[in-house]
C-alpha cells in the first residue's frame, strides 16, 4: 500500500456542511492525488499535487479545494457538500511510474 | 473528457477460461498501465506498457497496445476464482492519469 492512509474511512454529512479529507503518506513521495470513483465513471482526477503548496485541478475540481502544507499530507475540502459529491474518494501517489493507492473514503452527502 | 472507454463492461467466464478486455483511450500517451480493483479495496498496478511497446507479458497477463488506434487489450490466461474483480486501464497523460470505466470480471469456480 506504499504507506498511504486515508481518513476518515467512512462520513455521513449533510448538505452544505464542510467536509475535510485526509491522505496521508509515510515514504516521501512527491506527487499525489484525489481522485473520486461513481459507478459508469470510473475514477476521475479531481485535483492534484506535485510538491508542498504546489497544486493543479483535474477534470472534476468544481466544488472541491486542496492543500499540501507538508510532503505527508494532501487535504481534500469540500467547502459545502452537496449531495452529488456522494462518491468513494480515493488518494495516491506516484512511485517510478505507478500509482499506489489508499483504502478510500466513502462520504455520503445527505 | 479524456477518460477512456473499456469494453465489455462485464465479462463472466469459467475457471480455466481465458479473459479478454479492452480499453480505448482519446490522447497520446506517455504509457498505458492496467490496474485491478477487488470489491471495496483500492486500485492495484498490475503491468505498464510503453507508448512504443506493442505488447508485453507479466506471469499469465499479456497486454497489446495500438497506438495508431488508441486501443489496448488484457488478456487473462487460464482464469483462476480469485481473478475475480474490476480491471481498470489508465493513460499516462504527463503525470495526470485518466481511468478507463473498467470491466467488472466474474471467474466462475
Amino acid at each position: 500500500d506504499a504507506g498511504i492512509t486515508q481518513s476518515p474511512r467512512h462520513k455521513v454529512t449533510e448538505t452544505g456542511t464542510p467536509v475535510t479529507l485526509r491522505c496521508h503518506q509515510t515514504e516521501n513521495h512527491r506527487y499525489m492525488y484525489w481522485y473520486r470513483q461513481d459507478p459508469g465513471h470510473g475514477l476521475r482526477l479531481i485535483h492534484y499535487s506535485y510538491g508542498v503548496k504546489d497544486t493543479d485541478k483535474g477534470e472534476v475540481s468544481d466544488g472541491y479545494s486542496v492543500s499540501r502544507s507538508k510532503t505527508e499530507d494532501f487535504l481534500l475540502t469540500l467547502e459545502s457538500a452537496t449531495s452529488s459529491q456522494t462518491s468513494v474518494y480515493f488518494c495516491a501517489i506516484i512511485a517510478g511510474e505507478v500509482q499506489y493507492f489508499g483504502p478510500g473514503t466513502r462520504l455520503t452527502v445527505l | 473528457s479524456q477518460q477512456g472507454e473499456e469494453d465489455p463492461q462485464a465479462l463472466s467466464i469459467q475457471e480455466g477460461e481465458n479473459a479478454t478486455m479492452n480499453c480505448s483511450y482519446k490522447t497520446s500517451i506517455n504509457n498505458l498501465q492496467w490496474y485491478r480493483q477487488n470489491s471495496g479495496r483500492g486500485l492495484v498496478h498490475l503491468i505498464l506498457i510503453r507508448s512504443n511497446e506493442r505488447e508485453k507479458h507479466s506471469g499469465r497477463l499479456r497486454v497489446t497496445l495500438d497506438t495508431s488506434k488508441k486501443s489496448s487489450s488484457l488478456l487473462i490466461t487460464a482464469s483462476r476464482a480469485a481473478d475475480t474483480a474490476s480491471y481498470f486501464c489508465a493513460t499516462d497523460v504527463g503525470n495526470q492519469f485518466y481511468f478507463g470505466t473498467g470491466t467488472s470480471l466474474t471467474v466462475i469456480p
